[in-house]
């Protein structure tokens, strides 16, 4: 089973602070993507990564994917309470998604 | 139309009881999944068909009975549940089977077994 662990699991700042969120795992995967899922919906994609060292851009939003692939990174540059939610990883092999064990950001005003 | 909806919203069941999850996607997508959230934990992956054919079950006990009528529609039958199978039981589709593309959930079906 290919497991994909993310740090921290809880994450509470202040409003226009910065932040970076990680996502590891042992094995490596042919792409992944980052999810925000908010209470009472399903994850919504944000990114797809699938080259090794790849870095996107979404606004205030850095992704980055490892040079091995096995481990990817996601940094806020001033955090507004709209960004808080529920953010997981996703690593896709075999056809199948694996979701890391998530890390719950909250935004205080 | 990019919206894939589940219903019911809300389902209790008692553990004797047989009841249905639907899952509707109308974006032409041939991949549709089912996954399990517990409180505070990840999703998890339970079923995927492929152009309407199982083609993943990930060793899901066979009180979870899924289905797939049409390219469109997406059932979990349940029957005889435990209080522990009381999760979020979300439905995705995305555009082509094995390849990666954006997975589009639904809302998911709240489930409580009592």
């Amino acid at each position: 089973t290919q497991l994909l662990e993310q740090s921290p699991q809880f994450l509470s700042i202040q409003e226009g602070e910065n932040l970076t969120v990680y996502c590891n795992s042992s094995s490596v995967f042919s792409s992944l993507q980052w999810y925000r899922q908010e209470p009472g919906e399903g994850p919504v994609l944000l990114v797809t990564v699938v080259t090794g060292g790849e870095v996107k851009k979404l606004k205030r939003l850095t992704f980055q994917f490892g040079d091995a692939r096995k481990d990817s990174s996601l940094h806020i540059t001033a955090a507004q309470p709209g960004d808080t939610g529920l953010y997981l990883c996703a690593g896709f092999e075999d056809e199948k998604l694996t979701f890391g064990t998530g890390t719950r950001l909250t935004i205080i005003p | 139309d990019t919206e894939v909806t589940q219903t019911p919203k809300h389902l209790v069941m008692g553990m004797t009881n047989k009841k249905s999850l639907k899952c509707e996607q109308h974006m032409g997508h041939r991949a549709m999944y089912w996954y399990k959230q517990k409180a505070k934990k990840p999703p998890e992956l339970m079923f995927v068909y492929s152009y309407e054919k199982l083609s993943i079950n990930e060793s899901v006990p066979s009180r979870f009975s899924p289905e797939c009528p049409n390219s469109s529609l997406l059932n979990l039958h349940l029957h005889a549940l435990q209080p522990e199978d009381s999760a979020l039981y979300l439905c995705a589709s995305s555009d082509t089977p094995g390849q990666l593309y954006e997975q589009y959930f639904g809302p998911g079906t709240r489930l409580t077994v009592t």
